[in-house]
């Protein structure tokens, strides 16, 4: 069955700091992987997109890898401020399923002061 | 523009009650679809559409109704609401096929919260 798996679940940090969160996923043939921001009460909102062949992307102080081969993908978040505080959801689109894409439960992060 | 907007925000309906949530975008998207987002679980495609006059059901449609008579709106039915369907929806469109390999992303809108008692 095609999961993706988010990990942490939540993740308490202090303003300035660097964090990482973690997607596994096990969809195959696998089209591309994207991360989404969601503020609390609020939409998600894209971060990056990246196909299989694409190890990593960058949105400002975000930066996504991807290892197609372990099927593992992090989402980098540098120097991280209080406006980051939302949770952030991997998603990863099967080869040729537009109405199939596979999203992880997210991980909570919460940038305290 | 406004992107994708939904109403209504919040709503509480009692147990076999019915109503509908409207969803627009202004960016001429031909794709839209509709999620519903549960605590703990990641977001689940209940219907789409990829253009006007067409639906097309998701992972979970029981107990919902959609249509898409004009391209810009994409309309949720629920016909007798239970409390299962206790959650938050989500309305989103895109310009082609999101996985496709010229990929588009997905613009959400800002959800609606819906309690069934």
């Amino acid at each position: 069955k095609n999961q993706v798996e988010q990990s942490p679940q939540s993740l308490i940090i202090l303003e300035g700091k660097n964090c990482t969160l973690q997607c596994n996923y096990t969809v195959s043939p696998f089209s591309n992987l994207r991360w989404y921001k969601q503020d609390t009460g609020r939409g998600p909102v894209s971060l990056t997109i990246m196909t299989f062949s694409e190890n990593t992307k960058s949105n400002g102080r975000y930066t996504a890898t991807l290892d197609a081969d372990t099927k593992q993908s992090s989402l980098h978040i540098t120097a991280s401020q209080l406006s980051d505080s939302a949770s952030y959801i991997c998603v990863v689109s099967p080869l040729g399923g537009y109405n199939k894409l596979i999203f992880g439960a997210g991980t909570r992060l919460a940038v305290h002061p | 523009n406004a992107g994708v907007t939904q109403t209504p925000k919040f709503r509480v309906l009692k147990t076999g009650q019915s109503m509908t949530l409207l969803c627009a975008q202004d960016m001429n998207h031909e794709y839209m679809y509709w999620y519903r987002q549960d605590p703990g679980m990641g977001l689940r495609l209940i219907h789409y559409s990829v253009g006007e006059g067409t639906t097309a059901k998701g992972e979970v449609p029981d107990g919902y109704n959609v249509s898409r008579l004009k391209k810009q709106n994409f309309l949720l039915g629920l016909e007798s609401a239970a409390p299962s369907q206790t959650s938050v929806y989500f309305c989103a469109s895109s310009q082609t096929d999101p996985s496709g390999e010229a990929y588009n992303e997905q613009f959400f809108g800002p959800g609606t919260r819906l309690t069934v008692l």
